[in-house]
């Protein structure tokens, strides 16, 4: 079956510590990916996403992503943390059926 | 723009009772998707719609739970009769038109409470 693995399931860090969120996917063909935020309170929005082209992807709020199509994954990174950025942070697949199919999810806890 | 709406916010109701969430999706929006989000399974889509039409229902946990989208507008997700183990936050979500390739808005959820 077609999941979604997210190893860290809860972080903390410092602020300005950089930050690194695995992911890995399991599915063969072609696939779309995300990353989802979700900041205490509030409903998930979209950080990044991926289709094509450049494997390193950047979004919003300094984030970035790289797919690694060999290791089938799609690691979230920001060189920097805020005390903002403490959230719960999904990644995501669609691989071409229009559902999205989530990982468990990260909470991050950036301590000021 | 309003986003997706979805209400109620909160919900507590007692076990064997009927519990109705309702989701009006972005104008303009055409694909309606709604998820279960808990602690043990994380988030897992539902169903969803394309046109106001059922694509994949093959989410939906049991027969206690039916969905409909009755126009473009508006949805709702029912649980009858409900159980403790239905206790969890429901999203709704839309987008253009359900591509692969698009982002899905999510409404702020509903949480249930089963009693």
């Amino acid at each position: 079956a077609q999941s979604v693995s997210q190893h860290n399931h809860h972080v903390i860090l410092s602020e300005a510590a950089s930050l690194e969120l695995g992911c890995n996917y399991s599915y063969g063909g072609t696939v779309n990916l995300f990353w989802y935020v979700q900041y205490p309170g509030q409903h998930l929005q979209l950080l990044l996403k991926y289709f094509s082209g450049d494997p390193l992807v950047k979004g919003i709020k300094g984030f970035e992503a790289e797919f690694i199509k060999s290791k089938f994954s799609f690691n979230l990174r920001k060189p920097s943390v805020q005390w903002s950025d403490t959230a719960e942070y999904f990644c995501a697949v669609n691989p071409n059926t229009g559902k999205l199919i989530f990982g468990q999810g990260t909470t991050l806890q950036v301590k000021p | 723009d309003a986003g997706v709406i979805q209400s109620p916010r909160h919900e507590v109701t007692e076990m064997g009772q009927e519990v109705t969430l309702r989701c009006k999706p972005i104008s303009g929006h055409n694909s309606l998707f709604w998820y279960r989000q808990t602690m043990m399974r994380g988030l897992e889509l539902l169903i969803y719609f394309n046109n106001n039409v059922p694509i994949d229902d093959s989410g939906m946990p049991e027969d206690r739970f039916s969905a409909k989208m009755p126009n473009a507008s508006f949805s709702t997700l029912k649980i009858q009769p409900s159980e403790p183990r239905d206790s969890a936050v429901y999203f709704c979500a839309s987008s253009l038109a359900g591509g692969f390739q698009e982002t899905q808005y999510f409404g702020p959820g509903t949480r249930l409470l089963v009693l």
